[in-house]
């Protein structure tokens, strides 16, 4: 069964702590992306990676890093320098035209 | 620079009626459109695109969006909603010479009431 897959659906964070979101795809999609989405708004690219090893800062980039070590794998660390992370936070992946979207991450800071 | 007008955040509208999400883009150069859904804490799952060819296309759950260029426009509608089809809608432009980056509207809450 194809897709997309993020974990965990629920993630809660103490101030100061950094995390790490998973995102996985066996579309064998070369293009991988992470958004933020506050509530009622829209979706703001944070990175993008067009291939293995590889990635590009978004347009809210400060606060997270990411790697590509694998095709199929492309996570997401929000560190203590991100000021204000609870957030629901999409993985995608594209074929030439079209992204495809996982389920989401919704972090939560105490 | 492209972007991407949702006029209308929120729509009320009673099940069974008709309705139409309106988007507005602006760009430089040719454009590929798309209109996604996202339900309540879930992910966006695609509607339907336009990329080429006839400007009419349509989408599941029996929705259709028509791209017109002259207006910058694709208006997504459905002909009779339900209760269902309450959700967030978001839609999105691709310039031709971007990639695979996409620049979303503000997104539109259908909520239909029974």
């Amino acid at each position: 069964d194809g897709g997309i897959t993020q974990s965990p659906k629920y993630l809660f964070r103490k101030e100061g702590q950094n995390v790490t979101l998973s995102c996985e795809q066996n579309l064998n999609h070369d293009a991988m992306y992470w958004y933020r989405q506050d509530p009622g708004q829209g979706l703001r690219l944070i990175y993008y990676s067009q291939i293995v090893n590889d990635f590009q800062k978004g347009d809210i980039a400060e606060g997270y890093s990411v790697s590509r070590e694998k095709k199929e794998s492309f996570p997401l660390t929000v560190t203590s320098a991100q000021k204000n992370p609870t957030a629901f936070y999409l993985c995608a992946s594209s074929e030439p035209g079209t992204q495809y979207f996982g389920p989401g991450t919704r972090l939560t800071v105490l | 620079a492209q972007s991407v007008t949702q006029l209308d955040s929120q729509v009320p509208v009673f099940e069974e009626a008709p309705v139409e999400l309106r988007c507005n883009y602006s760009s430089s150069v040719s454009v590929y459109l798309f209109w996604y859904v996202q339900y309540p804490n879930q992910g966006l799952q695609l509607l339907l695109k336009y990329l080429s060819g006839s400007t009419l296309v349509k989408g599941i759950n029996g929705f259709e969006a028509e791209f017109n260029k002259s207006q910058t426009s694709f208006h997504l509608r459905k002909p009779s909603v339900h209760i269902s089809d309450t959700a967030e809608y978001f839609c999105a432009v691709r310039e031709n010479n971007a990639g695979n980056m996409l620049t979303f509207g503000g997104g539109t809450r259908l909520m239909v009431k029974p």
